[in-house]
């Protein structure tokens, strides 16, 4: 079944806490990008990657890293986090940037 | 201002009815645009995509482009229960970084 997997599906945590979503695709698509979704601001994209080892910033990149090292992978990493991080996070994936799926999502509370 | 704006709704339609979703955008240089549909603890599905300006139509749904006005609809045509939803607007001028509308509450009661 094609699908994108998200982990954890939820976490609660305290700032400052390193911590590591993972993401992975089994469609070998080429692009995958990460969201999150806040009640009145909606989807608001953080990162996206093209391909393996070639990432770009969205609209809202501060306070996270990616890394995107296979092909089926694309970690968001939140080094530092802090309480406005909390949010529900999306991984999507696409052969072509139009047409993404999504994961089920990922909700973060940092307390 | 930001790039996308859509109505929050929420929308409450008996079934079978018709239902207008609407976004506006900002910039004329966007050419892809998107209609998501979102379950309640569900990540967003694709309904439909277009590119530049037209119709395109699938089963029940129609996605209208007016790039003079800056304008995009869905249409859902006999709606159902199932279509009970949030539907989530979204453009993109490069095919790979993306704004999302804050989407429109759909529920159709039977």
């Amino acid at each position: 079944e094609a699908q994108v997997t998200q982990n954890p599906r939820y976490l609660i945590t305290v700032t400052g806490k390193k911590l590591t979503v993972t993401c992975s695709q089994n469609m070998n698509h080429e692009y995958m990008s990460w969201y999150r979704q806040d009640p009145g601001l909606g989807l608001r994209q953080i990162y996206y990657s093209m391909n393996v080892e070639v990432t770009d910033k969205g609209d809202v990149p501060e306070g996270y890293k990616v890394s995107r090292k296979e092909k089926r992978n694309f970690p968001l990493i939140l080094e530092s986090p802090s309480p406005n991080q909390t949010s529900l996070y999306f991984c999507a994936s696409s052969s072509e940037g139009r047409a993404q799926h999504f994961g089920d999502g990922t909700r973060l509370s940092i307390l | 201002q930001k790039e996308v704006e859509q109505d929050p709704g929420p929308l409450s339609v008996p079934e079978g009815a018709i239902v207008s979703l609407n976004c506006t955008y900002s910039n004329s240089a966007f050419q892809y645009f998107m209609w998501y549909r979102q379950y309640s603890r569900k990540g967003p599905e694709l309904l439909m995509y277009t590119y530049s300006s037209g119709n395109k139509e699938d089963g029940r749904f129609t996605a209208q482009v007016d790039k003079s006005s800056k304008y995009i609809s869905l249409f859902i045509r006999d709606s159902q229960p199932s279509d009970s939803a949030t539907y989530l607007c979204a453009i993109s001028n490069t095919g790979n970084q993306f704004y999302f509308g804050t989407g429109t509450s759909l529920t159709v009661i039977p």
